[in-house]
């Protein structure tokens, strides 16, 4: 079941701090991060797999609810190189593998 | 360095017209797949395979075909019988994790063919 995300799309100014939703009305196994940027090819960020878990690469963060079913990704001190299409992709267990991405949130960044 | 490569990166295609996109990895990946990328809709899974030889379809198969005679190769055939075509095509792989993951390390993604009919 294709997860939603939430905003469709943020416009912000460098250095400011976004968030990200991504949730399913199921409990989940995992939820992984991607960004797009334009054109090209999605690029993985990170996977959380655990409730409660979270994770952190560099100024770009997400977490895992207790309750498995959304997820966040926080954004803080915005850099331009972080405008493209944010995507959350979600595996429910025992679905024989199923996986489904998000619909994206673009993100903007402007000086 | 390793990492998957698609092929072509522009390809058009006449009313009619079977197509084959490319796909080449050389990660060691066991499970490759089929996405189909149009405007609003984020990543629709067309065809995965989890081995050689063997593939399963996904959510959009319909008017699509895949074979998997190598590891490293997963090729999408677009048949005339897929109506509306025009979209932008990518290919992943990701390590076979456990028996309840395969995406358990991330997605691995190729910088995808632009497909348009003509």
């Amino acid at each position: 079941q294709q997860p939603v995300q939430s905003p469709q799309a943020v416009i912000l100014r460098e250095g400011e701090d976004a968030v990200i939703n991504c949730s399913s009305s199921k409990a989940l196994y995992s939820v992984h991060w991607y960004r797009q940027k334009h054109g090209e090819a999605p690029v993985f960020l990170m996977i959380l797999l655990k409730g409660g878990e979270q994770k952190g690469h560099e100024k770009i963060s997400a977490s895992f609810n207790e309750k498995k079913q959304q997820s966040s990704l926080y954004l803080t001190a915005s850099q331009l190189s972080y405008s493209g299409t944010y995507f959350c992709g979600t595996e429910e267990p025992n679905t024989g593998n199923q996986f489904y991405f998000g619909t994206g949130t673009s993100l903007t960044v402007i000086p | 360095d390793g990492g998957i490569t698609q092929s072509p990166k522009y390809l058009f295609r006449k009313e009619g017209q079977n197509v084959t996109l490319s796909c080449e990895q050389n990660l060691n990946h066991d499970a490759m797949y089929w996405y189909r990328q149009d405007p609003g809709q984020g990543l629709r899974l067309i065809y995965y395979s989890q081995i050689v030889n063997d593939f399963q379809k996904g959510d959009i198969a319909e008017g699509y075909s895949v074979s998997r005679e190598k590891k490293e190769s997963f090729p999408l055939t677009v048949t005339s019988a897929q109506k509306n075509p025009t979209a932008f095509y990518l290919c992943a792989s990701s390590i076979a994790g456990h028996e309840l993951s395969f995406g358990l390390y991330g997605y691995t993604f190729g910088s995808g063919t632009r497909l348009t009919v003509v």
